[in-house]
């Protein structure tokens, strides 16, 4: 267990619900970073956080999906209108930053949308 | 362009050996590494890291070798136990500011008893 917290763990959804997940980083670590991994591969980057700031989006972030960490702390990640192919697990990570940063990964949200 | 790839997709060893995983990467300029192990339904745990100014870097079990003119990297694994068995993936920093990781396919290592 690293720390990070991630809720729900498992979403089964129908195409075109809304689905939203939850991150609870490690409490002192100041950046957040949402990643996306499908069957037999690595994760993808999706978006960073910088306390409540989001400073970087992949274009793999799709104007359905929208991150927030409004207070700095947790974050959300929703994804609007889903569709087949949002099917995949979602991960949380979170790192102090610096010269030796690294970063914690939750457990994930496995999310599958029939 | 640019990617971190893996040679293996799977190797299988038997406990006690020492295990080897590889790692290809083509962008010469990157100048940090790290090693992450994920077992089945959990996020990635990481191992081990190395930045491109050192060609070895040891852990408990675990050494990072970096070999930068063929830009390769790999993961030794000593004593290998059945608890090692996951998926290992090699991942490369590419953001600026920040650390925007770049993850490989990822190897599955199997350890017989």
């Amino acid at each position: 267990d690293t720390g990070v917290s991630q809720d729900p763990r498992h979403k089964i959804t129908k195409r075109g619900q809304n689905v939203t997940f939850r991150c609870d980083p490690i409490s002192e670590h100041n950046r957040l970073y949402w990643y996306r991994q499908t069957l037999g591969q690595g994760p993808e980057f999706l978006t960073y956080f910088q306390n409540e700031a989001q400073l970087e989006k992949s274009r793999l972030l799709s104007d359905r999906f929208s991150a927030e960490r409004p207070k700095g702390s947790f974050s959300t990640l929703e994804i609007q209108r889903t569709e087949q192919g949002d099917s995949a697990m979602y991960l949380c990570a979170s790192s102090l930053g610096g010269s030796r940063e690294t970063q914690y990964f939750g457990p994930g949200t496995r999310l599958l949308v029939l | 362009g640019e990617s971190v790839g893996l040679h293996l997709p799977t190797l299988s060893v038997q406990e006690g050996d020492n295990s080897i995983i590889n790692c290809a990467y083509s962008n010469s300029a990157s100048d940090y590494f790290i090693w992450y192990k994920q077992e089945s339904e959990k996020g990635p745990q990481f191992i081990i890291d190395i930045r491109s100014n050192m060609d070895k870097r040891q852990g408990q079990r675990v050494t990072v070798l970096l070999n930068k003119t063929v830009k390769h990297l790999s993961l030794q694994i000593a004593a290998t136990q059945p608890g090692d068995s996951a998926v290992y993936f090699c991942a490369e920093n590419k953001g600026t500011g920040f650390q925007k990781l770049v993850f490989g396919t990822g190897t599955r290592l199997l350890v017989s008893p």
